[in-house]
């Protein structure tokens, strides 16, 4: 079982519509949680942390997070063409001395 | 403020050689962390230092190294380069230790070995 899954997509959604993009972890001990974006050929860009059960919201965005059930979840609202890119889920564990593990991430792609 | 900075942007070694590769992070960020990007393995943790310290490193054999100076600019060093590390190396900076702090990626060096 891989640490942090994501579904690889491709995921397609009509533009103005709301993209959900899940991931869920092994480790019950995880504290922190990070959404990324990374267009084609660019570095990740960070979107949202969360580190408390619930919802985070910013602007088109908000991060779930569900500890009980280990996932995360990334809502993007009033989804746009420039939004389509691959999502990068990013979790790490409570312990100062554990490192940032990366899921593979979920192509998400916006149909005008 | 200017963000992280990598050079160089682009190399290409050839198999055998070593290489090492520079990380600027964000003016006050002093955690650095290394990453490879490869379309096959996605992104994988090397190592992350904080106050020229290494806090943490991934599964990556002794041929990768790395170390912080003390105005926080990191290197990273491969020797014997092999086929397998071209990839994209990313440098991510944060201003305390990963996990507590997010953190903000360099635009990579893309190393290519042939």
């Amino acid at each position: 079982q891989k640490e942090v899954e994501q579904n690889s997509g491709p995921l397609s959604v009509p533009e103005g519509a709301i993209a959900s993009l899940n991931c869920t972890y092994s480790d019950r001990g995880s504290q922190s949680f990070f959404w990324y974006r990374q267009y084609s050929g660019k570095s990740p860009e960070l979107i949202m942390f969360i580190y408390s059960n619930g919802d985070k919201e910013d602007g088109r965005f908000t991060a779930q997070l569900n500890k009980a059930s280990q996932y995360v979840s990334l809502l993007i609202r009033d989804s746009q063409p420039s939004d389509s890119a691959t999502y990068l889920c990013a979790v790490k564990h409570g312990s100062s001395a554990s490192k940032i593990i990366f899921g593979s991430g979920t192509r998400l792609s916006i149909r005008p | 403020k200017a963000g992280v900075t990598q050079t160089p942007r682009y190399l290409i070694k050839t198999r055998g050689q070593q290489v090492t590769l520079s990380c600027s992070p964000i003016s006050g960020h002093r955690s650095v962390s290394w990453y490879q990007q490869t379309p096959g393995q996605g992104l994988q943790f090397l190592f992350e230092y904080f106050s020229e310290t290494q806090r943490n490193k991934g599964n990556f054999p002794g041929r990768f190294s790395g170390r912080q100076f003390s105005n926080s600019r990191s290197e990273m060093n491969v020797s014997t380069l092999e086929l397998g590390d071209s990839a994209l190396y990313l440098c991510a900076s944060s201003p305390g230790p990963t996990g507590l702090y997010e953190q903000y990626f360099g635009p990579g060096t893309r190393l290519t070995v042939t």
